[in-house]
């Protein structure tokens, strides 16, 4: 596609409910990005995926959070009952694999909107 | 750990005024410093960057920055700013930690206003 696209835009669940945020990389990026974004704050690092593999989830904050990118294309961040402390701006993002150039450009989704009743 | 610093959280500036947001940081090697600017209801888009070479880097909408190793800064700035340009503004700081993971620190922003 033309950028990254990220889906809903907007969700409202409630406490102890789970969500499902999806992210489409742009075609052909090897890898992607998944970061959170609080009110007043920058993003923050969640967790990369080198195509199909996650390696790195340092900064997924506890158990509840999970993401997946099974065909190394389309990718999912799963939050299992929801607190309100989860409600945030979350942000994917991707790039193209370059070696050891070692300043990769990242690619920004729109971000989807996360309000945890 | 390395951090990503931006003074100002709120800038008003004049339109037709000059423009210059802070960004310092801390780190143990020669960083790769990005600015990002993020639009009401928008992603966030990249201005510019830096991995090495000319300190001086230009980048869109007529924005450069200025890699000052001696004080661990990284200031955008432009020379006359239009309305359009208010938005908040990130800093951030790649942080290798391996194979071709490029994972960004972020600064917490500045706010631009831009007065008629």
């Amino acid at each position: 596609g033309a950028g990254v696209s990220q889906s809903p835009r907007y969700k409202v669940t409630k406490r102890g409910q789970d969500v499902a945020l999806r992210c489409d990389p742009i075609s052909g990026h090897v890898s992607l990005y998944w970061y959170r974004q609080a009110l007043g704050q920058g993003p923050e690092f969640l967790t990369y995926f080198n195509y199909e593999a996650q390696q790195d989830k340092s900064g997924l904050p506890n158990d509840r959070f999970s993401a997946e990118r099974p065909e190394g294309s389309i990718s999912t961040l799963t939050i299992q009952r929801t607190e309100q402390r989860d409600s945030a701006m979350y942000r994917c993002a991707s790039s193209l694999e370059s070696g050891d150039r070692g300043g990769e450009t990242q690619y920004f989704g729109p971000g989807t909107r996360l309000l945890v009743l | 750990a390395q951090s990503v610093t931006q003074p100002d959280i709120h800038i008003t500036v004049s339109e037709g005024a000059s423009l210059e947001l802070r960004c310092n940081y801390s780190y143990g090697a020669t960083p790769y410093l990005f600015w990002y600017v993020q639009s009401p209801g928008q992603g966030l888009q990249l201005l510019l960057k830096y991995f090495s070479g000319d300190t001086l880097v230009q980048g869109i909408k007529g924005f450069e920055a200025e890699f000052k190793r001696s004080q661990s800064s990284f200031n955008l700035r432009k020379p006359s700013v239009h309305w359009s340009d208010a938005a908040e503004y990130f800093c951030a700081v790649v942080r290798r930690s391996g194979g071709s993971n490029y994972k960004l620190t972020f600064g917490k922003g500045t706010l631009l206003t831009v007065n008629p």
